[in-house]
């Protein structure tokens, strides 16, 4: 395992279209986040897991966003009725709870582009 | 309200040269710094990391400095090389929560 990987890499759907967006941790850290990206802007942070309990979703994330991680290994980030606004790069990223200071490692990153 | 900070939209610098990137941030609270590297079309990659009870951190060519009562961070990179042309990120996390917040981004082209 050489590090976080996302898939697909990119995805043009068309408005009003449902996407799935994969994430798979280094395999021993037990924290997953996912954030979005959009251009001349930094990451902003959408939600994330330690284990398959999510911890902390952000207002960002509205009700047609949903995220899982059902056993606590890969996750999935779900957009449904997709809004030309959600074009972005979704990010996902993995830690090792260590207490105070967690280095987060980031994927490549998904690029969604809604027509 | 962007609680990280970063001032400066690009910098340009000669190789060998130093590079200084800096990063202001709002939040008392913070208490571990991060910075990141991102080249187009792919994540971003952790460089380098502080945490709020030391004022320098060295990693090879990578320096960060917190300076806490201005609420400033810097990376500086020492010879910098064409390699290093990218944008960097600012990052800040508090002690009850786990989410990363990051300022805009600095883009750093190193010319020959």
């Amino acid at each position: 395992d050489t590090g976080v990987s996302q898939n697909p890499r990119h995805k043009i759907t068309k408005r009003g279209q449902n996407v799935t967006f994969r994430c798979d941790p280094i395999s021993e850290h037990n924290r997953l986040y996912w954030y979005r990206q959009t251009l001349g802007q930094g990451p902003e942070f959408l939600t994330y897991f330690q284990n398959e309990a999510q911890l902390e979703k952000s207002r960002l994330l509205s009700d047609r966003f949903s995220a899982e991680r059902p056993k606590g290994s890969f996750s999935t980030l779900e957009i449904q009725r997709t809004e030309q606004g959600d074009s972005a790069m979704y990010l996902c990223a993995s830690s090792l709870e260590e207490g105070q200071g967690e280095t987060q490692y980031f994927g490549p990153g998904t690029r969604l582009l809604v027509l | 309200d962007q609680q990280v900070k970063q001032n400066s939209p690009s910098l340009s610098v000669q190789e060998g040269r130093i590079s200084i990137l800096n990063c202001d941030y709002t939040n008392s609270m913070f208490d571990y710094f991060l910075w990141y590297k991102k080249y187009p079309a792919e994540g971003p990659t952790f460089l380098i990391s502080i945490s709020s009870i030391k004022d320098k951190n060295e990693d090879g060519r990578f320096t960060v400095f917190l300076n806490k009562s201005a609420k400033h961070l810097s990376l500086h990179i020492v010879p910098s090389q064409p390699g290093d042309s990218a944008v960097y990120f600012c990052a800040a996390s508090a002690y009850n929560t786990d989410k990363l917040i990051f300022g805009t981004g600095t883009r750093l082209q190193v010319f020959p």
